[in-house]
């Protein structure tokens, strides 16, 4: 699967956007961008997943650049509850599902 | 509510001594997976089942066993071979295995050794 490269930690203010960035150059064509969040001591949580196309849901909107080389996870009204640990993933699925979790990004939200 | 519970929530463990880390799921999910999380740092995929009786070693199996002889658990034994596990381990299931599907993820056990 390919590797992932993310900030290591980014500050945004209550009820701002937060737009968490993502670089996957070496991603191939049969490749997902998932996007899960770690709040202290808990499990992961699953936010969004998606392979070309723009995607978006109650928690989140993913933008995927043309070129599927780079991903932005937007928060658009970012919380004090959200913040916590951002990982971007990239993976292939199948047979051999898997997920390679790096250091992700922490957001602090600050009020 | 559906779920995924993991007991105890924090576990001892003297020198020596194996221990097993409870994963239970109710979402009817096909694929369970252990991870192994240190401070500051990612997840690192421990073992993984894709169905009932049979699993597969992920990144850092060595120190680890798991059993599979049921559908909604899928316990994970720390032995004494480990030599470094204090960690915090979360336990994961998906659907199935056929791609995309998303992992759901109980709140972790945190082992520590006396």
């Amino acid at each position: 699967d390919a590797k992932t490269t993310q900030p290591t930690s980014m500050d945004c203010a209550e009820g701002r956007a937060a737009n968490l960035p993502c670089n996957h150059s070496t991603i191939s064509g049969n490749e997902y961008v998932y996007w899960y969040r770690q709040i202290h001591s808990q499990g992961p949580q699953y936010i969004i997943h998606g392979l070309k196309n723009n995607e978006t849901n109650e928690m989140a909107s993913l933008i995927i650049t043309e070129d599927r080389k780079s991903s932005t996870l937007i928060l658009p009204h970012a919380t004090l509850r959200d913040t916590a640990v951002y990982y971007c993933i990239v993976s292939k699925g199948g047979s051999n599902y898997k997920l390679t979790f790096g250091k992700g990004t922490l957001l602090t939200v600050n009020p | 509510d559906g779920g995924i519970t993991q007991s105890p929530k924090y576990l001892f463990r003297k020198e020596g001594q194996n221990v097993t880390l409870s994963c239970e799921q109710n979402l009817n999910h096909d694929a369970m997976y252990w991870y192994r999380q240190d401070p500051g740092q990612g997840l690192r995929l421990i073992y993984y089942s894709q169905i009932v009786n049979d699993f597969q070693k992920g990144d850092i199996a060595e120190g680890y066993s798991v059993s599979r002889e049921k559908k909604e658990s899928f316990p994970l034994t720390v032995t004494s071979a480990q030599k470094n596990p204090t960690a915090f381990y979360l336990c994961a299931s998906t659907r199935g295995l056929a791609g995309i599907e998303t992992q759901y993820f109980g709140p972790g056990t945190r082992l520590l050794v006396l």
